[in-house]
C-alpha cells in the first residue's frame, strides 16, 4: 500500500511562489499526479510525473524523484483563485492513493 | 468539464437505510473508480471496475458494492448506512493502462442522519 504525506496548510502572498512537498512509500509506483480541489468541488488534474525530473505547465511545475519517493508542486505568480486544496496522488496500476491535501491560502 | 457526470448531487438518508449513487463515464473509458472523501481529507479508494468486473478494492466493508454497465455507467450501493458514511462520493473514469489521469465527476454529497 501507499503512505503519502504532504503539509496540511500553507499561506502565501499574491504574486509569490509556493512549493508543496509530497513524500510517498509505495510497492508498485506507476505515476504521480497533482490535483487541485476547490471547496465542495471535484479534483481537477494539474500534472503527471512518471519519470524523474521537472514537468512545467504554465504557472505550475511538478518535480519527481522516484529514488527518494519525493515530489513537489510549484505554483508561481500566485493568484487569489489559486486558493484551494492541492492533492498529491500516487498510482499503483490503475488505483490512485491520495494524500490528505494541502490547503493553500493566497492573501492579497 | 470532464465528461463524467454523477447523480444525485446531494442526498440525505438515515442510519440503516440503503443508497445507490450513479455515475456516467466518458464514452470509451472502460475503467471506473469510486472514492469516498470525508471533510478535510483526501479521497479514499473504495473499488474499481474494469469491463464490468471488480478490479481492486480498498479497505471498505462488503456493504459497499458496485456495478458497471456496458453503456459506461456505473453504480455505488451502500447498505446499512452509518453516520460515518457521510462524505463526498466521487467517481472517476479512464482508459485502462493509458498514461493519463482519471477524470473525476462532480461528486455526490451524502449526509447520513
Amino acid at each position: 500500500g501507499q503512505n503519502i504525506d504532504q503539509p496540511t496548510e500553507m499561506t502565501a502572498t499574491e504574486g509569490a511562489i509556493v512549493q508543496i512537498n509530497c513524500t510517498y512509500q509505495t510497492s508498485g509506483f506507476n505515476g504521480l499526479f497533482w490535483y487541485q480541489q476547490h471547496a465542495g468541488e471535484a479534483p481537477t488534474f494539474l500534472s503527471y510525473n512518471v519519470l524523474d525530473g521537472l514537468e512545467e505547465k504554465g504557472r505550475f511545475s511538478s518535480f519527481l524523484s522516484r529514488s527518494k519517493g519525493y515530489s513537489y508542486l510549484l505554483l508561481k505568480e500566485l493568484q487569489m483563485k489559486d486558493s484551494a486544496s492541492y492533492l498529491c496522488a500516487v498510482r499503483e496500476r490503475d488505483k490512485l492513493s491520495f494524500g490528505a491535501g494541502t490547503t493553500v491560502t493566497v492573501r492579497a | 468539464e470532464t465528461g463524467v457526470t454523477q447523480s444525485p448531487t446531494h442526498l440525505i438518508k438515515t442510519r440503516g437505510q440503503q443508497v445507490t449513487l450513479r455515475c456516467s463515464s466518458q464514452s470509451g473509458h472502460n475503467t471506473v473508480s469510486w472514492y469516498q472523501q470525508a471533510l478535510g481529507q483526501g479521497p479514499q479508494f473504495i473499488f474499481q471496475y474494469y469491463r464490468e468486473e471488480e478490479n481492486g478494492r480498498g479497505n471498505f466493508p462488503p456493504r459497499f458494492s458496485g456495478l458497471q454497465f456496458p453503456n459506461y455507467s456505473s453504480e455505488l450501493n451502500v447498505n446499512a448506512l452509518e453516520l460515518d458514511d457521510s462524505a463526498l462520493y466521487l467517481c472517476a473514469s479512464n482508459v485502462a493502462g493509458a498514461k493519463e489521469t482519471q477524470y473525476f465527476g462532480p461528486g455526490t454529497r451524502l449526509l447520513v442522519l
